[in-house]
């Protein structure tokens, strides 16, 4: 079975600043594809990038990059330049082709002023 | 990108009661719908996965006799929340898929917050 693990319930950053969100996830799958989710206090989700495990590259979604590590399972989401509007729950995700995605614990991100 | 509604957005209830939850996806076909519960400060927690015109795929632990799923068309999808009590209070999210896609994103429906007095 698939599991994602995110080991910071919390964290903060400065306007402007850049943060890091780490993820693992832990599969026997060699297709797939990887998530980050964004909920604000409104509580819609929010894809804010994904990366299919086939690729090499890391994706890119402007302020926001991820760093892949396929041997090493992991997902982590850099957050650049820091906005007030960034604060919010981020989640990682795992899934395969047309199949159910599973998140991870989440972690709750907030930008101070 | 795609549009998922979920309707109602909140609903207030009495234990004993039965509450219908739609999800529509108003601007693809949705092959694969999902439906997820999520409580305060916590992660989304799949419930079941519905396909048009078959019955849904229940996770482990989830009633299906309790949350009755059905996905009659490509654009909607219900959740039915039987003989309610206040444990089912919670955030229900539901996202939709489509095989017509080239990769497996879900759009997600802005969620119905549940409260069984």
């Amino acid at each position: 079975a698939q599991t994602v693990t995110q080991s910071q319930p919390e964290m903060s950053v400065q306007e402007a600043e850049t943060v890091t969100l780490s993820c693992t996830y832990d599969t026997s799958e060699n297709n797939y594809y990887l998530f980050w989710y964004k909920q604000p206090p409104s509580r819609q989700m929010i894809l804010v990038i994904r990366q299919e495990a086939y690729k090499q590259q890391n994706a890119t979604e402007n302020r926001f990059s991820v760093n892949f590590q396929k041997a090493a399972k992991s997902f982590s989401l850099k957050i650049s330049d820091s906005q007030l509007g960034d604060t919010a729950m981020y989640f990682c995700a795992f899934g395969t082709s047309y199949d159910k995605v599973i998140f991870g614990p989440g972690t709750s991100l907030s930008v101070i002023p | 990108g795609a549009v998922v509604s979920q309707h109602p957005s909140w609903v207030i209830c009495k234990s004993g009661t039965s509450v219908k939850i739609e999800c529509r996806s108003l601007d693809f076909q949705a092959t694969t719908m999902f439906w997820y519960r999520q409580f305060p400060k916590q992660s989304l927690m799949l419930m079941a996965t519905s396909n048009e015109g078959s019955k849904a795929t229940y996770e482990q632990g989830v009633e299906k006799d309790k949350f009755l799923i059905n996905h009659a068309s490509l654009t909607l999808s219900t959740l039915t929340v039987t003989s309610a009590h206040p444990e089912d209070s919670s955030f229900y999210i539901c996202s939709a898929g489509s095989s017509g896609l080239s990769y497996n994103e879900q759009f997600f429906g802005p969620g119905t917050r549940l409260t069984v007095l």
